[in-house]
C-alpha cells in the first residue's frame, strides 16, 4: 500500500492553542497536500507543498517537508472551535496519476 | 473555480441491487477522473483511475466487476456498485483534474462525496 500515515490518530486541544500534525509517506513524490474534510462531508484543499520547498504559509497554516524523511507536518495556530475536522495528507508522484491519502488525524478543538 | 458534482448524494437500497453514481465536472473538461471510497473514521482509499474514452485501472484489491466505472465524456465518469451488499455500505468520492499542459496536475478537485447504504 502507498498510503501514507499520520499522527496522532486524534488529537484534542482549547481553543487558542496550536495543533501540530504529522505526516509520514512512502515513496518519492512532487508534492504533498493537506486536506480538510468535516464530518461525512467532501474535502476542503487547504495547501500545496512542492517537493523542492521545505516550508510554506498560508494564514493560520505551517506546513513543513523534509522528504529525506518522507514526512510532512502541518501546524494550526491559534486553533478555533470551527478548526474541529479530519485533516488529511496526499502525495502526489511525478507520474501526477493518483493522489495517495495518509490516514488522518481528527482534531477537536474545545472552546 | 472548479466544481465537481455528484449524484446523488445519498442513496440506500436493498442488498443485490446496483447503484450508480454520477460524477460531473461542471465547469471545466476532465480527461481523468478518480473514485475514493471512505469507511468511517477512516482514510480515502484510492479505488480506480478513470480516463475518458478508454478502461478504467483498478487498484489492487479492487474487484473490477463489482465496480464498474464509465468515462465516456470529458464532464462525466460513472461508477456502478453491481449486485450491492453491506459491506459495500460506504462514502464514494470522486475527483477530477483539469484538462492542462504540462506534466503534472498538481490539485484535483472534488465531489462532495456519494453516501451509500446497503440494506
Amino acid at each position: 500500500s502507498q498510503q501514507g500515515e499520520e499522527d496522532p490518530q486524534a488529537l484534542s486541544i482549547q481553543e487558542g492553542e496550536n495543533a501540530t500534525m504529522n505526516c509520514s509517506y512512502k515513496t518519492s513524490i512532487n508534492n504533498l497536500q493537506w486536506y480538510r474534510q468535516n464530518s461525512g462531508r467532501g474535502l476542503v484543499h487547504l495547501i500545496l507543498i512542492r517537493s523542492n520547498e521545505r516550508e510554506k504559509h498560508s494564514g493560520r497554516l505551517r506546513v513543513t517537508l523534509d522528504t529525506s524523511k518522507k514526512s510532512s507536518s502541518l501546524l494550526i495556530t491559534a486553533s478555533r472551535a470551527a478548526d474541529t475536522a479530519s485533516y488529511f495528507c496526499a502525495t502526489v508522484t511525478y507520474t501526477g496519476n493518483q493522489f495517495y491519502f495518509g490516514t488522518g488525524t481528527s482534531l477537536t478543538v474545545i472552546p | 473555480g472548479a466544481v465537481v458534482s455528484q449524484h446523488p448524494s445519498w442513496v440506500i437500497c436493498k442488498s443485490g441491487t446496483s447503484v450508480k453514481i454520477e460524477c460531473r465536472s461542471l465547469d471545466f473538461q476532465a480527461t481523468t477522473m478518480f473514485w475514493y471510497r471512505q469507511f468511517p473514521k477512516q482514510s480515502l482509499m484510492l479505488m480506480a483511475t478513470s480516463n475518458e474514452g478508454s478502461k478504467a485501472t483498478y487498484e489492487q484489491g479492487v474487484e473490477k466487476d463489482k465496480f464498474l466505472i464509465n468515462h465516456a465524456s470529458l464532464t462525466l465518469s460513472t461508477l456502478t456498485v453491481t449486485s450491492a451488499h453491506p459491506e459495500d455500505s460506504s462514502f464514494y468520492i470522486c475527483s477530477a483534474r483539469v484538462q492542462r499542459g504540462g506534466p503534472f496536475q498538481e490539485t484535483q478537485y472534488f465531489g462532495p462525496g456519494t453516501r451509500l447504504l446497503v440494506l
